[in-house]
């Protein structure tokens, strides 16, 4: 059973903190990795993803990921009230040929307080 | 340029009745994918399928539900004889490809599925 492991949260940071969210996941074959943001009774909207190990910047958010140790985060600068939401990991079916299903955590529910 | 088109948004059914959930990719998009969200869980996989064909239904009740893809027309997610377990958000996902790398999937508004 492939698992993704999300810090349950909830997580609060104060306007202009750094939020930090982290994922653990099973599957040692998994290449790619993304992070989905949810606004409740919403979709989920993708903001980030890392298929590499190291960092990639987008504006205020950072992927991070380390294939070695299993592990993937997400880093907010600068968080905003707007940012409030839950943050969702999701990790590739590993099998590297034309799968593509995803396999999620529960999610981070992120609060930003002004 | 449209994203990923579901309707209805919100269905009610009796127990015992059918839904049927629709699901437009989007543009250039041949890969679809659709997931469960029940109250308080994360997303579960459900199925994948490509134009005319299913991929991997893994994720799929045995009974009751089934998945298509047609050549023409939107993908359509249906569920017989529902019963309330079923009531869920179902979110249908697409991307360009599947596989390692630029696998990235969109995600539609989703169905939020009521059973009465």
């Amino acid at each position: 059973q492939k698992e993704v492991e999300q810090n349950s949260g909830p997580l609060s940071v104060p306007e202009g903190a750094i939020a930090s969210l982290n994922c653990t996941y099973s599957d040692r074959g998994s290449q790619s990795f993304f992070w989905y943001r949810q606004y409740s009774g919403k979709s989920p909207e993708l903001i980030m993803s890392i298929y590499s190990n190291g960092d990639k910047e987008d504006g205020r958010f950072t992927a991070q990921l380390n294939k070695a140790s299993q592990y993937v985060s997400l880093l907010i600068r600068d968080s905003q009230p707007s940012d409030s939401a839950t943050y969702l990991c999701a990790v590739n079916e590993g099998r590297g040929s034309t799968l593509g299903r995803l396999y999620f955590g529960r999610g981070t529910q992120l609060t930003v307080w002004p | 340029n449209a994203g990923v088109m579901q309707n209805p948004r919100h269905l009610v059914r009796r127990r015992g009745q059918e839904a049927r959930l629709r699901c437009s990719p989007m543009k250039g998009h041949s890969h679809v994918y659709w997931y469960r969200q029940l109250p308080e869980e994360g997303l579960k996989f459900m199925v994948y399928l490509q134009k005319e064909n299913i991929i991997d239904e893994s994720g799929m009740p045995k009974e009751r539900f089934s998945a298509e893809f047609p050549k023409e027309g939107p993908s359509i997610l249906r569920i017989q004889q529902v019963v309330r377990g079923d009531s869920a958000a179902y979110f249908c996902a697409s991307s360009p490809r599947a596989g390692a790398g630029g696998t990235e999937a969109f995600f539609g508004q989703g169905t939020r599925l009521t059973v009465v």
